[in-house]
């Protein structure tokens, strides 16, 4: 079946990086794009930004620019998300899913907790 | 950045009830618009894409309209298992803003 698996929980301290990877199976990789989201506690939404998965291209949320980077290992299927001067804000759970243009988010990852603290 | 809004930001309804959730972009997003269910602890699941196009599995008292800057989420008959968090999203172009939320508890 279709789903994006995702790596384990991080605690990170102020000003670290983490990498979260996402892994895609049951479908054609390079046929859809994968979009980042995350949600710290208790709030909303927030979208990250997106990858193509086809040839690559990104397009960040300009609140993270600069400290975020999205990349691909189409061997393997899987997507990255790295994020860079880890603040306590960045304290959340970050979801990858599979992005269908002009079709929405069809197929999530199970979250990956982020925690940043001293 | 185009902004999304939803209304009301809670309700409290009960089983059986109809039920609409309100969504407005701050410039037009066309049809490009689409709904999410979240329940405490799990992913989003999307329930509508491109403003009224049910997705796949979803079952058919969800129902969404609308185009331009207006939008709604109709759940005909709610359930029990519908009580959660529901997001509105648009997707006409970056960044692909989510409103923020309007959670359905039980009466």
């Amino acid at each position: 079946q279709v789903q994006l698996v995702q790596s384990g929980a991080e605690v990170k301290k102020p000003g670290a990086s983490v990498k979260v990877s996402c892994k895609a199976s049951g479908y054609t990789f390079i046929r859809y794009d994968i979009s980042w989201v995350r949600q710290a506690p208790g709030q909303g939404l927030e979208w990250m930004g997106w990858m193509s998965g086809y040839n690559g291209n990104t397009n960040y949320a300009q609140n993270l620019q600069g400290r975020v980077t999205m990349t691909t290992d189409t061997s393997t299927s899987t997507v990255y998300m790295e994020l860079r001067s880890l603040r306590s804000d960045d304290t959340a759970v970050y979801y990858c899913a599979r992005d269908v243009k002009g079709g929405g988010m069809d197929v999530w990852g199970q979250g990956t907790t982020v925690t940043v603290s001293s | 950045d185009i902004q999304m809004t939803q209304s009301p930001s809670s309700l409290s309804a009960s089983v059986r009830d109809r039920v609409t959730l309100t969504c407005r972009a701050s410039q037009s997003i066309s049809s490009y618009l689409n709904w999410y269910q979240q329940k405490p602890g799990k992913a989003p699941k999307l329930l509508i894409y491109a403003a009224s196009s049910l997705q796949s599995g979803v079952p058919s008292r969800f129902s969404g309209s609308g185009s331009g800057t207006d939008f709604t989420l109709t759940i005909s008959s709610l359930q029990p298992e519908d009580f959660a968090t529901y997001y509105c999203q648009q997707s006409y172009t970056g960044p692909f803003t989510f409103g923020p939320g309007t959670k359905v508890d039980i009466k």
